[in-house]
């Protein structure tokens, strides 16, 4: 059936060091994907997507490229910050309109 | 601030009361989904709306559950007879959609619901 695999955490980080998450899916289809950020005591915000194939998704130093050969949407980031410190979760959404998550991978990063 | 609420906030019952959850969108949202959240886990979809019309419910929404999006703005869940296992993070969200057309989904905090 459709899924995301994202692979499990915590991952734990010094400030400044690189980030990689990696996020597979199992979907039909041309599914648009996701990543959301979910900060302690917050609600889950939106941190970029790509809807089709080879497109990169960025937002606040964070990158995701649209893989269809791989059916991969990996998360990386050059240098994380404390504040990065966060459960971050990969989606995506097909003909349908509803999101499907994986399970999520908690970030600390330490000074 | 416009952004999705819902309340309560937190829920706490015995097994066996009914419960009843809102959500107000952002308001020019024409759809409206709902998704629960257990501990450790991503969010689950269970229903969604597209103004006053529900036009899909995961398998995951048991005959105890309903909701309802009466005026096509805000929505309510409701869950009879709860079990220890519907406790869980209740999310809403929100989003301006077409066919076709996939838009950004705005989540509200949640309603944390422990049943005893």
């Amino acid at each position: 059936g459709n899924s995301v695999t994202q692979m499990e955490g915590p991952v734990t980080l010094s400030e400044e060091a690189f980030l990689t998450i990696n996020c597979t899916y199992t979907a039909t289809g041309y599914p648009s994907l996701f990543w959301y950020v979910q900060y302690p005591g917050e609600g889950l915000q939106l941190l970029l997507k790509a809807t089709k194939a080879d497109d990169k998704g960025s937002n606040k130093g964070f990158e995701a490229t649209y893989r269809k050969e791989t059916t991969s949407f990996h998360l990386e980031k050059g240098s994380v910050q404390v504040s990065d410190s966060a459960v971050y979760f990969c989606a995506y959404t097909g003909t349908a309109s509803k999101l499907t998550f994986g399970t999520g991978t908690r970030l600390q990063v330490t000074l | 601030d416009t952004g999705v609420s819902q309340n309560p906030r937190h829920k706490i019952t015995k097994r066996g009361q009914n419960v009843t959850f809102r959500c107000d969108p952002i308001s020019e949202h024409n759809r409206l989904y709902w998704y629960r959240q257990t501990l450790g886990q991503g969010p689950e979809f269970l229903t969604y709306f597209q103004n006053e019309a529900q036009l899909e419910k995961s398998r995951l929404l048991s005959d105890r559950f309903s909701a309802e999006r009466p005026k096509g703005s805000f929505s309510t869940l409701e869950i009879q007879r709860t079990e220890q296992g519907d406790s869980a993070m209740y999310l809403c969200a929100s989003s301006l959609g077409w066919r076709g057309l996939i838009n950004e989904q705005f989540f509200g905090p949640g309603t944390r619901l422990t049943v005893l």
